[in-house]
C-alpha cells in the first residue's frame, strides 16, 4: 500500500492567489482528516469526512477555505483567496471507525 | 480550554532514563487514545494506541488511560538519542480526532 499520498510536497504562492491541495486516501479507510500544522498552534483539525460526507468543518478558518471530497478516492483542500497567515504544513490522515490515522507527508505551503 | 492538553516542554532526558509524558482531555465520553511521534520535518507517526483503562506495554513504551481522571500517559524506558521528538497526545471522540500540543522530547547523551 502506498499509503496517504498528498500533492504537491510544497507549493510558494503570492497573496491572492488560490491553492489546491490534494489528497488520494489510503484505499478501504472511510475517515478522512485535514489538519494545518504551525509553531504557534499546533496540530489544528480543519474538516473531516466519513464515507465522502463533511461531518464536522467547525476547524475551517473562514470561508477562504473549502474542502471537498468527490468520492472515496480523492479529497481537495482550496484557499481562496491565500493570504501569508495561511502559510503552514497542511496534512492529510485517513483511519477507519475508532482506529489510529494513517498520515500523508504533508504540504508546505508558503504565501508571499 | 483546550480539548486535549499536553505540557509543551522541551523535556530534557539523560539518555538510558525514562521520560514520562502527561495528557489531559476535557471530553468524558472520548473513547480511543493514542500517542504520534513527529520528528522535526517528518509527519506525525502511530507509536501506541490504548482503548481501556491500565496499562499497555509495547517495548519500550507503555501507555497509561485513566478515564475517570481523563487523563493518558506515555512512559518511554531506556531513552535513546533517537527518541528525540515530539510527542502528540491524540483522543478520539465519536470518529473526530484531537491532538494535543505535543510535548518536545530531548534525549541528552
Amino acid at each position: 500500500d502506498a499509503g496517504v499520498i498528498q500533492s504537491p510536497r510544497h507549493e510558494v504562492t503570492e497573496m491572492g492567489q488560490e491553492v489546491t491541495l490534494r489528497c488520494k486516501p489510503i484505499s478501504g479507510h472511510d475517515y478522512l482528516f485535514w489538519y494545518r500544522q504551525t509553531m504557534m498552534r499546533g496540530l489544528e483539525l480543519l474538516i473531516y469526512f466519513n464515507n465522502n460526507v463533511p461531518i464536522d468543518d467547525s476547524g475551517m478558518p473562514e470561508d477562504r477555505f473549502s474542502a471537498k471530497m468527490p468520492n472515496a478516492s480523492f479529497s481537495t483542500l482550496k484557499i481562496q483567496p491565500s493570504e501569508p497567515r495561511d502559510s503552514a504544513v497542511y496534512f492529510c490522515a485517513t483511519g477507519q471507525e475508532g482506529s489510529p490515522l494513517h498520515f500523508g507527508n504533508g504540504t508546505r505551503l508558503t504565501v508571499t | 480550554q483546550k480539548e486535549v492538553e499536553q505540557n509543551s516542554g522541551p523535556l530534557s532526558v539523560p539518555e538510558g532514563a525514562i521520560a514520562s509524558l502527561n495528557c489531559t482531555y476535557s471530553d468524558r465520553g472520548s473513547q480511543s487514545f493514542f500517542w504520534y511521534r513527529q520528528y522535526s520535518g517528518k509527519s506525525p507517526e502511530l507509536i501506541m494506541s490504548i482503548y481501556s483503562n491500565g496499562d499497555k506495554e509495547d517495548g519500550r513504551f507503555t501507555a497509561q488511560l485513566n478515564k475517570a481522571s481523563q487523563y493518558v500517559s506515555l512512559l518511554i524506558r531506556d531513552s535513546q538519542p533517537s527518541d528525540s521528538a515530539t510527542y502528540l497526545c491524540a483522543v478520539n471522540s465519536w470518529g473526530k480526532l484531537q491532538f494535543g500540543a505535543g510535548t518536545q522530547v530531548v534525549v541528552t547523551p
